[in-house]
């Protein structure tokens, strides 16, 4: 089946430094990808779609100067965490689409700001 | 508007008996309907996925879900629970004549597979 790979898959950064985490679709080319944030024991929230070559769309309430999307190729789209802080701390985990319908995602990544 | 409902936080079954997750869905069109399988401080894998023809689908690791229009329905079920399922389930909708449209997820239900 689509792979997914997520980099890295855990850091700890200091409180307003960036961060940036990586999306890939290994054996499948996906002009869709989606980032979601996961709080414990919750569901997934949509943060934004990340189209490639162009802008991502977030959705409300998502900072997109907090979180920057680039998707800058068929099998990369990167979510940058700006001026992180403690409340920043989350699984955030991508997916991509792969034809019409299925979302392959992610193993996520976890980060924790102190 | 789409939404996804899974009436059960948490399910708790013993091991070899089968096991039933429950997830209700509304969408303003015709559905496609996705389970996904969560194993602590991992991402989504599929299970499996209805997008037309017939109503029992089958998926992995001995997994089906059967669509039921008429109850808006996509419950998932397995004949004989392994305590290797427990993990935490999504039900996912999207109308398929919403190609841009992201999936919405329902809020997950806890499966516990006793000894």
């Amino acid at each position: 089946g689509a792979v997914v790979s997520q980099h890295p898959s855990w850091v700890i950064c200091k409180s307003g430094t960036s961060v940036k985490i990586e999306c890939r679709s290994l054996d499948f080319q996906a002009t869709t990808m989606f980032w979601y944030r996961q709080f414990p024991k919750q569901s997934l929230m949509l943060m934004a779609t990340s189209n490639e070559g162009s802008k991502a769309t977030y959705e409300q309430g998502v900072e997109k100067d907090k979180f920057l999307i680039n998707h800058a190729s068929l099998t990369l789209s990167t979510l940058t965490v700006t001026s992180a802080h403690p409340e920043d701390s989350s699984f955030y985990i991508c997916s991509a689409r792969a034809g019409e319908d299925t979302q392959y995602f992610g193993p996520g990544t976890r980060l924790t700001v102190l | 508007a789409q939404s996804v409902a899974q009436p059960e936080d948490q399910v708790n079954v013993a091991e070899g008996n089968p096991l039933t997750v429950k997830c209700t869905y509304s969408v303003s069109g015709n559905p496609y309907l996705f389970w996904y399988v969560q194993y602590p401080n991992r991402g989504l894998q599929f299970l499996l996925k209805y997008i037309t023809g017939d109503n029992l689908v089958k998926g992995s690791y001995g997994f089906e879900a059967e669509f039921n229009k008429s109850q808006t329905s996509f419950h998932l079920k397995k004949p004989s629970a392994l305590v290797s399922d427990s993990a935490l389930y999504f039900c996912a909708v999207r109308d398929i004549h919403n190609y841009g449209q992201n999936f919405v997820f329902g809020p997950g239900t806890r499966l516990s597979v006793l000894p």
